[in-house]
């Protein structure tokens, strides 16, 4: 039972131009979302987040879009640069009556970007 | 500041032997989650520490179990270990504050390999 998905497994893109990752989400109790970048044996790195109450947050390149009737959230990565390419990972986790959220992240599979000069 | 740090960051054991991983959180971090990534399953919650206490925990085993300590620092440890236990391990912190979206910050890793 994957609750979060990321069903593209790669992504190409040119320099320069925009860079749109996708994630779907099952459970209803999750409330807030983050986005993290892997590069092969290190840990993931924080990107930007959003938590339900919002629908858009921006972070310098990086916007991150939630639309919680869909149960979707995508990133933006504009403009798009060579050093982006890595794996981007989708991760939601719920959170208690008082806004505190759980130190337990559900992951999707990830994403394979590739920015070519 | 300095970030997470895990200890060591590559281990080679045989099946049934135990292991014991360390992970020092971000200086003031409260909370210490630990994660398991493999290809097959991706990246997957072991358990979350609070206040040396167990506040959470994922789908696995009771072979995988960890602590934490009164400065934050925590442990995993894996007894009897399977070919299947090879992985890459992870460790991330927080700050846990009350009612608030926090943010998990992750470590480089330890690098298990089972044979």
């Amino acid at each position: 039972d994957q609750q979060v998905k990321q069903n593209s497994p790669s992504l190409s893109v040119q320099e320069g131009r925009i860079s749109i990752l996708n994630c779907d989400y099952t459970n209803s109790m999750f409330d807030y979302f983050l986005w993290y970048k892997k590069y092969p044996a290190e840990g993931p790195t924080f990107l930007i987040s959003i938590s339900s109450i919002k629908d858009k947050n921006e972070d310098g390149r990086f916007t991150v879009f939630l639309n919680k009737s869909a149960k979707h959230l995508s990133l933006h990565i504009v403009p798009s640069q060579p050093g982006d390419s890595a794996v981007y990972f989708c991760a939601a986790s719920e959170a208690n009556a008082g806004g505190t959220s759980y130190g337990k992240l559900t992951f999707g599979q990830g994403t394979i970007l590739t920015v070519h000069p | 500041k300095a970030g997470v740090t895990q200890t060591p960051r590559y281990l080679i054991k045989t099946r049934g032997q135990q292991v014991t991983l360390s992970c020092s959180p971000i200086s003031g971090h409260r909370s210490v989650s630990w994660y398991q990534q493999t290809p097959g399953q991706g990246l997957q919650f072991l358990f979350e520490y609070f206040s040396e206490t167990q506040r959470n925990k994922g789908n696995f085993p009771g072979r995988f179990s960890g602590r934490q300590f009164s400065n934050s620092r925590s442990e995993m440890n894996v007894s009897t270990l399977e070919l299947g236990d090879s992985a890459l391990y992870l460790c991330a912190s927080s700050l846990a504050v009350w009612g608030h979206r926090n943010e998990q910050f992750f470590g480089p890793g330890t690098r298990l390999t089972v044979l």
